[in-house]
């Protein structure tokens, strides 16, 4: 089945210092999406992805989808300790409303 | 606006006990519904999905169960929970043929402890 892999599992930074995480499917998606969990709470939806090569800003947090649409990534400029959290990418494949598959996410720790 | 509701926030059973979580949607019709489960340090497991009542798809054999018996209602069962059923369950909702626009609305999920 489908598989999305996502690295690295933790990140520890100072605070203004970069983050990215990746994300990468077995198979070619039809869109990707991004969430944030932040701790002891629930996934939050942040943004999709649809085009090949597509690449999306929100704030210091800037998102790519790869031009084969089969990884991702979130970029995060100067962090802050407001970004502490763990970011999801869910992969979807086709059109099925229910076949969204998630990474295991990437948990970030915020030095001040 | 749209609002979710999950319910209990925390519960801790008996392994071979029943279980029973609700969730309900607010401000929307015709709502796609999902039940999702997350593991402490992992991703989310589909569980189960609806796009109309009575209508349920399931992803994972287990011994869990999920009904719609109303629009914007959708309950996640089990008749003798296990150990591995301790988890993070989430409900969430997305609109009807716009999944892929406006992503998930997940509720404020139940944590479940089998002892």
């Amino acid at each position: 089945g489908q598989q999305v892999m996502q690295i690295p599992q933790y990140q520890h930074v100072q605070e203004g210092e970069d983050f990215t995480t990746y994300c990468n499917s077995s198979t070619t998606l039809s869109n990707i999406q991004w969430y944030k969990q932040r701790p002891g709470g629930h996934p939050v939806f942040l943004i999709q992805l649809v085009k090949s090569g597509e690449v999306k800003k929100q704030k210091r947090l800037t998102f790519q989808f790869g031009e084969a649409k089969k990884n991702s990534s979130l970029h995060i400029t100067a962090t802050q300790t407001t970004d502490v959290g763990t970011y999801f990418c869910a992969g979807r494949v086709g059109t099925n409303a229910g076949k969204s598959t998630f990474g295991d996410g990437t948990t970030l720790t915020v030095k001040p | 606006s749209q609002t979710i509701h999950q319910w209990p926030a925390t519960l801790v059973q008996p392994v071979g006990s029943p279980l029973s979580l609700e969730c309900t949607v607010e401000g929307t019709s015709n709502p796609n519904l999902y039940w999702y489960r997350q593991a402490a340090g992992r991703g989310l497991q589909l569980l189960f999905y609806s796009v109309g009542i009575g209508q349920i798809s399931s992803e994972v054999p287990q011994n869990l169960s999920a009904s719609r018996p109303q629009d914007r209602q959708f309950i996640l069962s089990s008749k003798k929970l296990l150990l591995s059923d301790s988890g993070f369950y989430l409900c969430a909702w997305s609109r009807t043929g716009t999944a892929t626009i406006y992503g998930y609305t997940f509720g404020s999920g139940t944590r479940l402890t089998v002892v």
